[in-house]
């Protein structure tokens, strides 16, 4: 069966410092995408960025790049240079080649910038 | 390009009492889902429309919940009688087609249901 497992509840990080979010994922299907979403307290999912299984490159968008170790099955999303703005919940999800199949979700991390 | 609209936003409801969601895509987009994201975790999958079918309905509790997407635009999700359990975000998403692995699904704003 799919699974994303993200294993921080919270993570605490200062302004302008650089942090590691955590996603492990399992499936048998070779080709799999990877996404990054972002919840504000407003409730909007908002995309951050996409790691095919066949990306030969680790995904970078801006400030969010993604650490695609396929070996390990783990996809961690890194924030550099955080912003009172990137004071969110986090989730990590995963998308399967298959037809008709949704977005599969993690539990999700709460991440608090402080200044 | 407008993103997916729902309404309402809040939703307070006593339980045993009915309530219902709607959900507008974005124009083109043939897949919709509908997620329940329950306080403090994960959105988890209730049911998802291809056009105005439906391609997975095993998640959504068929006793109390109902779904259409009639016409294969907009959605209402539906449920009656509400139980105390059924707190939690309602969030409505669409994607152009699934069967590819970098088909990003875009949310909206979601409502947040309250059953007291």
């Amino acid at each position: 069966a799919q699974k994303i497992t993200q294993t921080q509840p919270g993570m605490f990080v200062q302004e302008k410092e650089a942090v590691t979010l955590d996603c492990t994922y399992d499936t048998s299907d070779p080709s799999y995408g990877l996404f990054w979403y972002k919840q504000p307290s407003s409730g909007e999912m908002i995309f951050l960025i996409y790691q095919g299984s066949y990306d030969q490159q680790n995904a970078t968008e801006g400030r969010y790049s993604l650490n695609f170790q396929k070996a390990r099955k783990s996809a961690n999303l890194v924030i550099s240079a955080s912003q009172l703005g990137d004071s969110a919940m986090y989730f990590c999800a995963m998308s399967l080649n298959q037809a008709g199949t949704a977005l599969i979700f993690g539990k999700g991390t709460t991440l608090s910038v402080s200044s | 390009e407008a993103g997916v609209a729902q309404s309402p936003r809040y939703k307070i409801i006593e339980k045993r009492q009915s309530v219902a969601f709607w959900c507008n895509p974005i124009s083109g987009h043939a897949t919709l889902y509908w997620y329940q994201q329950i306080l403090g975790q994960g959105p988890k999958l209730l049911i998802q429309f291809q056009n105005n079918g439906v391609v997975d309905d095993s998640q959504l509790p068929k006793d109390r919940f109902s779904a259409e997407r009639l016409k294969g635009v907009d959605s209402t999700l539906k449920i009656q009688p509400a139980k105390l359990e059924d707190s939690a975000v309602y969030l409505c998403a669409s994607s152009l087609l699934p069967g590819t692995t970098n088909t990003e699904a875009f949310f909206g704003q979601g409502t947040r249901l309250t059953v007291v």
